[in-house]
């Protein structure tokens, strides 16, 4: 059974503190990502990475930062928590494929952050 | 980058057929679409994927007309436990690992 795991579920954290969310699949998949979703947002796309130590902007990157130093694992990084950045956290990941053709994409269950 | 558009909500009764449009004016020649559905606290699940005509699995139908400016998810005779947000993606042929999810549409099934 396929599975991607994050390593907390709720999460409470200061105003200044740095955070770590860690995300790890079993599917030797290429490529991850993270997500944070606020109601009536949907989802939003922070970074992802399609390989070991590489990594790519996506639409909020502001105030994170990643590290992929192996392929089954992809850390999220709040360098100074803030409380804007309370939120539900979701990592996914899935296989290369060819252009234009997004494969089949497996979600972690979420880490409610909050920041006080 | 094609957007989507989706209807923000939509109500529907138990056994019903439902039908979601997503609204892709920008496709591109070599992008499929995708639909994914999300329960509340839970991460978001695959339902189908096509490229053109139709497409049909287990849980749904999806119709993508010739143009393929636009496409219809369709789950047939809906259950309360369908109730859920549904997101329409279509593939980024500038960066083809994305996964950029709009805003979804939320169904709600009443008995």
């Amino acid at each position: 059974d396929v599975k991607v795991t994050q390593s907390s579920r709720y999460l409470v954290k200061r105003t200044g503190e740095k955070v770590f969310l860690e995300c790890v699949q079993d599917m030797d998949h290429e490529n991850m990502f993270w997500y944070r979703q606020d109601p009536g947002l949907g989802l939003r796309l922070i970074y992802f990475s399609y390989d070991v130590k590489m990594k790519e902007k996506g639409d909020i990157p502001e105030g994170y930062s990643v590290s992929r130093e192996k392929k089954e694992r992809f850390s999220l990084i709040l360098e100074s928590a803030s409380t804007n950045q309370t939120s539900m956290y979701l990592c996914a990941s899935s296989l290369n494929s060819a252009e234009g053709m997004n494969t089949e994409a497996f979600f972690g269950q979420g880490t409610r952050l909050t920041v006080v | 980058l094609a957007k989507t558009t989706q209807p923000i909500s939509m109500d529907s009764y138990e056994g019903q057929e439902v039908n979601i449009t997503c609204s892709h004016n920008n496709i591109a020649t070599n992008d499929y679409i995708t639909w994914y559905q999300q329960f509340p606290s839970q991460g978001p699940r695959f339902i189908i994927q096509g490229y053109k005509t139709k497409v049909t699995n287990e849980v749904a139908s999806l119709f993508i007309p010739a143009d393929r400016k636009s496409s219809t998810l369709s789950l047939p005779r809906v259950s309360l436990s369908d109730t859920a947000v549904y997101y329409c993606l279509v593939g980024d042929t500038g960066s083809s690992y994305k996964l950029i999810f709009g805003s979804g549409t939320r169904l709600l099934v009443r008995p």
